[in-house]
């Protein structure tokens, strides 16, 4: 049972145009999300978190947006570029445990 | 460093081989955290440690792994008789906190793990 869930492996964009990564969580009690950023080869890099208590969060061209009675997140990427071709994980913690829950990733492909 | 260091980053052990991960924080840092990430996969949770107690260590798989970070600085995670469904990628992570606010945490490359 899968606690956090990214439902498409992949997602293929142009670029210039929107990318949006979902994710859908079962446990009502995660306080903060994250999402991650990996490169072949290396470690998941922090891109952008948000709290329980927000429904939204921007960062220069990333935005996460949160709907807690759909327990549904999702990152937008706009615009996007060939640099974020990557694999996108998303994240939930419950509390002060620290404990990261991830879901399966989605590959994102930008295309020139 | 400047980031947090694994060795070694490739390792084939034999089925049955005991092998040792390192894990070299950032200095400073007072949580580190062990993640496991089968291939397709999310990393899953292993154990985590304060300084040097470890607070967390329910994701362990089984009692063939151990994981210490006696001086609350560097770890190392121990996989003992070895078996094919413990190849994976062994991520460590580090944060000079324990929450998650305004930020997550620093990971290290892995060390990729192949049981022949």
């Amino acid at each position: 049972d899968q606690q956090v869930k990214q439902n498409s492996p992949s997602l293929s964009v142009q670029e210039g145009r929107i990318s949006i990564l979902n994710c859908d969580y079962t446990n009502s009690m995660f306080d903060y999300f994250l999402w991650y950023k990996k490169y072949p080869a290396e470690g998941p890099t922090f891109l952008i978190s948000i709290s329980s208590i927000k429904d939204k969060n921007e960062d220069g061209r990333f935005t996460v947006f949160l709907n807690k009675s759909a327990k549904h997140l999702s990152l937008h990427i706009v615009p996007s570029q060939p640099g974020d071709s990557a694999v996108y994980f998303c994240a939930a913690s419950e509390g002060n445990t620290g404990k990261l829950i991830f879901g399966q990733g989605t590959t994102l492909q930008v295309k020139p | 460093g400047a980031g947090v260091s694994q060795s070694p980053r490739y390792k084939v052990a034999k089925r049955g081989q005991d092998v040792a991960l390192r894990c070299d924080p950032i200095s400073g840092h007072v949580s580190l955290f062990w993640y496991q990430q089968a291939l397709g996969q999310g990393p899953e949770f292993l154990t985590y440690f304060q300084n040097e107690a470890q607070l967390d260590k329910s994701g362990l798989p089984s009692d063939r792994f151990f994981a210490e970070r006696p001086e609350g600085s560097v770890s190392t995670l121990k996989i003992q008789r070895t078996q094919q469904e413990d190849s994976a990628v062994y991520l460590c992570a580090s944060s000079s906190s324990l929450g998650q606010e305004g930020g997550g945490y620093t990971f290290g490359s892995g060390t990729r793990l192949t049981v022949v």
